[in-house]
């Protein structure tokens, strides 16, 4: 079943522009994760965000998590047009899987 | 570098004919997932195995097998494979600490195509 919804579910943004996507799930988390995939390739992790954490920073990336109204967001400033692939949250399911969102489609034209 | 690397990139069967995914890590980790991905669509779990205990999914068809030999190795098995079953095939590794399950390392993928 799916646990995350991502929103806007496509975003198509200028090179040095800031990019928020966020991201809603259902029940109670440990962490969410936030992984990007390029056009037909796999996953690449960016970040996780634990429960009791608000907000996390790594390089251009800036993860909020609101636990009370069990969303996140991701925002990507001063965008690059390598930027542009497929951004997933995901929180982890009973078998210690990882239950994605339908992810938001980011394009970042030069 | 350590890595999870999955063969073929590209897979081309007919309906019908087995076909076998493999997956290889060198990050020695105790947990290796299968996801499917169909196209526009969130991975969707398959199976995976800690060491080796085998963990299905409830609504994982039967066709679909997997094989752990090793920690290094698993493989997917599609017996009879549908036009349905057409899609990228996403294996993923993890430590497996105690502390939790976090980060899963994915390799780049199989993307198969069933004729």
């Amino acid at each position: 079943s799916q646990q995350g919804e991502e929103d806007p579910q496509a975003l198509s943004i200028q090179e040095g522009e800031n990019a928020t996507m966020n991201c809603s799930y259902k029940t109670s988390i440990n962490n969410l994760q936030w992984y990007r995939q390029n056009s037909g390739r796999g996953l690449v992790h960016l970040i996780l965000i634990r429960s009791n954490e608000r907000e996390k920073h790594s390089g251009r990336l800036r993860v909020t998590l609101d636990t009370s109204k069990k969303s996140s967001s991701l925002l990507i400033t001063a965008s690059r047009a390598a930027d542009t692939a497929s951004y997933f949250c995901a929180t982890s399911g009973s078998q210690g899987n990882l239950i994605f969102g339908k992810g938001t489609k980011l394009s970042v034209k030069p | 570098d350590a890595m999870v690397i999955q063969n073929p990139r590209y897979q081309v069967t007919q309906f019908g004919k087995p076909v076998t995914l493999s997956c290889s890590q060198t990050l020695n980790h105790n947990v290796m997932y299968w996801y499917q991905q169909k196209s526009s669509q969130a991975p969707k779990l398959l199976f995976h195995y800690y060491d080796k205990d085998f963990n299905n999914e409830a609504d994982t068809p039967d066709n679909f097998q997997s094989r752990r030999p090793n920690t290094s190795f698993c493989f997917l098995d599609i017996r009879s494979p549908g036009l349905g079953d057409a899609a990228m095939y996403l294996c993923a590794t993890e430590q497996g600490a105690t502390s939790g399950r976090e980060t899963q390392y994915f390799g780049p993928g199989t993307r198969l195509l069933v004729l």
